[in-house]
């Protein structure tokens, strides 16, 4: 199965901060990697696709790059309705796998 | 627009059984492989279950080989998943999407399954 490693597992930051969360495929996915925002009690919501295709509707503010091994998901700039757990996921293998999620707290 | 409509979950007690469904819409079901994923309460997301879009191919996480089953009907544009020899640890929202590939991914809203005494 393939491994995908997402840090930080937690991060504290500020309204108006930059916000970077990484994942790592262990072994290369090309850019099937998708990524998607869960708030308490909801489903996850698609966020981008495709390592860094923007889901239509989604504020311009997320971006997302990387191939191969190593992703990043960006938020340029923190708002309020922003804290929430982030999760990648990749699509490459039929065996779909998901990231350990990273949660965004208010500091 | 595509629609996952999860349905089917509940409460049921250790070593019982459910059949959950998933009614399809807004796209050629029968191109697509799917999925079965699930979030115990408090913990991250699993994948449970895939099957390819002819049906002819299913795979299953290793934690519930042998006791969960993957289906669908692309003439009725359904997907299910029989769970047998259901445990606590079974516990959580399942949902029914469609992660494969580098497509636009989509989700269903969850349905809930609690195995409990």
């Amino acid at each position: 199965d393939i491994q995908m490693t997402q840090s930080p597992p937690s991060l504290s930051a500020s309204v108006g901060d930059r916000v970077t969360i990484t994942c790592r495929a262990s072994l290369s996915i090309s850019r099937y990697l998708n990524w998607y925002q869960q708030k308490p009690g909801k489903a996850p919501k698609l966020l981008i696709y495709a390592a860094s295709s923007l889901q239509s509707g989604v504020p311009s503010r997320f971006s997302g790059s990387g191939s191969g091994t190593d992703f990043t998901l960006t938020i340029s700039s923190l708002q309020p309705e922003d804290f929430a757990t982030y999760y990648c996921q990749q699509s490459y293998s039929v065996l779909v796998t998901f990231g350990g999620g990273t949660k965004v707290e208010i500091k | 627009e595509v629609q996952l409509l999860e349905s089917g979950g509940g409460l049921v007690q250790p070593g019982g059984s459910l059949r959950l469904s998933c009614a399809a819409s807004g796209f050629t079901f029968s191109s697509h492989a799917m999925s079965w994923v699930r979030q115990a309460p408090g913990k991250g997301l699993e994948w449970v279950s895939g099957i390819s879009s002819s049906g002819g191919s299913t795979y299953y996480a290793d934690s519930v080989k042998g006791r969960f089953t993957i289906s669908r009907d692309n003439s009725k544009n359904t997907l299910y998943v029989q769970m047998n020899s259901l445990r606590a640890e079974d516990t959580a929202v399942y949902y029914c999407a469609r992660i494969q590939g580098m497509g636009e991914p989509y989700w269903g809203q969850g349905t809930t399954v609690t195995v409990s005494s």
